[in-house]
């Protein structure tokens, strides 16, 4: 039974670029949710998908976009790249409908802004 | 808005030593959940245990121990006679149900450092 996957494992971007990452959830798994961690930081949540749809959205920027896909992966967008947007990017696949909505993360997305 | 707050940035310790990580947690709701996450250095984050707001009962689980006590919104974690295995970032977070635990709030972590 695969994990949650993340592709790609690292990537370089100069500023005002834009990026695309991708996130596959575990299978049986509906929800994927976004996360942000900066160096020495804790995760901090940029948005989550439920049927093909942004459920909800943490205090970030219109610069960060997303889409679910009708298999329940993921694409995260961020457009005019910043210095600041350097951060491992965590991807979490969820069950709705648990009690708990517990949250399974991949391994990350390093992104380095130059 | 809820918050948590892990105060000890770093901790080093030598192999056998028990140690403590310490977790404090704000919230409006009454209704929960607290999460424990392991991030070693290849940057996945492992769960650890989850614990529901009405669940106070202590935890052992092998080496690993969780003492949740609401009175003082705290939620610690032991790791007894500790492995130089053990040495990660560990995260304390919290999922409430007015947001449909649809996020998670994170603290900064602290990093432990276990020697041999």
């Amino acid at each position: 039974d695969a994990g949650v996957t993340q592709s790609p494992t690292h990537l370089i971007k100069t500023r005002g670029q834009q990026v695309t990452l991708r996130c596959s959830p575990k299978s049986g798994h509906d929800t994927v949710s976004w996360y942000q961690q900066a160096l020495g930081q804790g995760p901090q949540f940029i948005f989550q998908y439920y049927e093909e749809e942004e459920r909800q959205r943490g205090n970030f920027p219109d610069r960060f976009s997303g889409h679910q896909f009708p298999n329940y992966s993921s694409e995260l967008n961020v457009n005019a790249l910043l210095l600041g947007d350097s951060a491992l990017y965590l991807c979490a696949s969820s069950l709705l409908r648990t009690t708990s909505n517990e949250q399974f993360f991949g391994p990350g997305t390093r992104l380095t802004v130059l | 808005a809820q918050k948590v707050t892990q105060a000890q940035t770093e901790i080093s310790v030598v192999e056998k030593e028990d140690v403590t990580l310490d977790c404090v947690y704000e919230t409006r709701d009454t209704t929960y959940y607290l999460f424990w996450y392991k991030q070693p250095p290849s940057g996945e984050l492992v769960f650890l245990i989850r614990r529901n707001s009405f669940d106070e009962q202590n935890e052992i689980s092998g080496r690993y121990s969780w003492n949740f006590q609401k009175s003082t919104s705290s939620f610690n974690f032991t790791i007894t006679a500790s492995q130089v295995v053990d040495s990660a970032v560990y995260f304390c977070a919290l999922s409430e149900a007015g947001s449909g635990y649809s996020t998670l709030t994170f603290g900064k972590g602290t990093m432990l450092l276990v020697s041999p």
